[in-house]
Order: C-alpha cells, then sequence, then structure tokens
C-alpha cells in the first residue's frame, strides 16, 4: 500500500505554463508539507497545512499556491512557471502526536524549459 | 547561514569500515534531531532520530552535543547498502530544516 503518493512523478513543460501537483496519504495523518529539493539537493520546506489549515508559509513566491480539500490531500499549483522552478519536490506527512515523524512521498521531478 | 551544514562528502570507504559524519545547526532553540537517508533518486527516509544521551541502532550510533550544536552519525562494519546520502535535521517550532547531505559511497 502506497503511503504518501504523488502525481506525476515528473513534469516537463515551458517557462510561462501553469501545472499542478497532486498528493495524497492513507496514514490518517493531520499534517502534510511540499518541500522543494533544488539541483544542490538542498532540501527546504516551502508549505505546511494542519488539518487543512495551512501553518507555515515559508518565503516562496507567491505564483506557488497549495491547496488542501481534505486533510489527505494536499495538492501544489503553480503559475508562471520559471526555469528556476526546476527541482524535485516532495510532499511529506507527519503522524498526529509524533509531528516528528516524517513520511515523504516518491517526488515529483519537474524540468521547466 | 544555514540552518542546518554538513560536509558534502564523498565519503568513499571500503565494505567494512567505520565512517562517522558530522553536522552542525545554528538555532539553539531547536528541539528535536535526526538523521535521514536518501537513495539516489528516491525520496529522503527517516533513518533514527538522536538524543542527548547517544542512541545506537544495529551498526548506527547517533550522538547529540546541545553545547556545540552539533550532532554527529558513527556507521560501523559499513555494507554497500549503505552507499546514499545522509541528511541531519534538525526540528524547530513546526519546521524541519534539512542540511544539504552528505554522500557515502561504500565500495568492495
Amino acid at each position: 500500500d502506497t503511503a504518501v503518493s504523488q502525481t506525476p512523478k515528473y513534469l516537463v513543460t515551458q517557462m510561462g505554463n501553469d501545472k499542478s501537483i497532486k498528493c495524497e496519504q492513507n496514514l490518517g495523518h493531520d499534517t502534510m508539507y511540499w518541500y522543494k529539493q533544488d539541483s544542490k539537493k538542498f532540501l527546504k520546506i516551502m508549505f505546511s497545512y494542519n488539518n487543512k489549515e495551512l501553518i507555515i508559509n515559508e518565503t516562496v513566491p507567491n505564483r506557488f499556491s497549495p491547496k488542501s480539500p481534505d486533510k489527505a490531500h494536499l495538492n501544489l499549483h503553480i503559475n508562471s512557471l520559471e526555469l528556476g522552478d526546476s527541482a524535485v519536490y516532495f510532499c511529506a506527512s507527519s503522524h498526529p502526536g509524533q509531528q516528528e515523524t516524517q513520511y515523504f512521498g516518491p517526488g515529483t521531478r519537474l524540468l521547466v524549459l | 547561514r544555514k540552518e542546518v551544514e554538513q560536509d558534502p562528502g564523498p565519503f568513499n570507504v571500503p565494505e567494512g569500515a567505520t565512517v562517522a559524519f558530522n553536522c552542525t545547526y545554528s538555532n539553539s532553540a531547536s528541539q528535536s534531531f535526526f538523521w535521514y537517508r536518501q537513495d539516489c533518486r528516491k525520496e529522503p527516509k527517516l533513518l533514527m532520530s538522536v538524543y542527548s544521551s547517544g542512541n545506537e541502532d544495529g551498526r548506527f550510533t547517533a550522538q547529540l552535543n546541545r553545547a556545540s550544536q552539533y550532532i554527529s552519525l558513527l556507521i560501523r562494519d559499513s555494507k554497500l547498502s549503505d552507499s546514499a546520502t545522509y541528511l541531519c535535521v534538525a526540528y524547530n517550532f513546526n519546521k524541519f530544516y534539512f542540511g544539504s547531505g552528505t554522500k557515502l559511497n561504500v565500495k568492495p
């Protein structure tokens, strides 16, 4: 059974396009996250939601908009894609009462041309 | 200055060797610490938590020194399957701060 899943796994698109990445977890976790891992492998938090409410919003361009329709899903929409958005985007979730243990999805490799 | 700093490596060691990684964190208020493992083109996975008293899980030993703001990971009797990138993580008020990772290559 997949614990944290993301779609698509790969995304190649042109500059200026709008795209979405979806994330779902079947672990019953309350908290979900989006991370960006750049070419230097540095993993940086972008957003965190707890029970559909935004709790962390790092200094991310407002072209990035997360949406959590329910606590099992956290999607990421990106408007007007730029070359610098090329990276691997990881979704993660953590256990209620054990906020410190995170489970990551397989990642979405985004390439902006 | 990054919240968590690690030597990127790579560390190239023969099978059976003992290898140690270190990392430092900048925020003395950080509450918890972890080591994650990330295989090439895969997601990070929790390897172990790090406690002040030091903790061991099989061949892996993690240590935290709060006074020096320093975390370590020791791997004994390295296996080929230990080859991966090891990420040091500090947790502070709902945020996880990841180091950029230390790459380990274990050679036959």
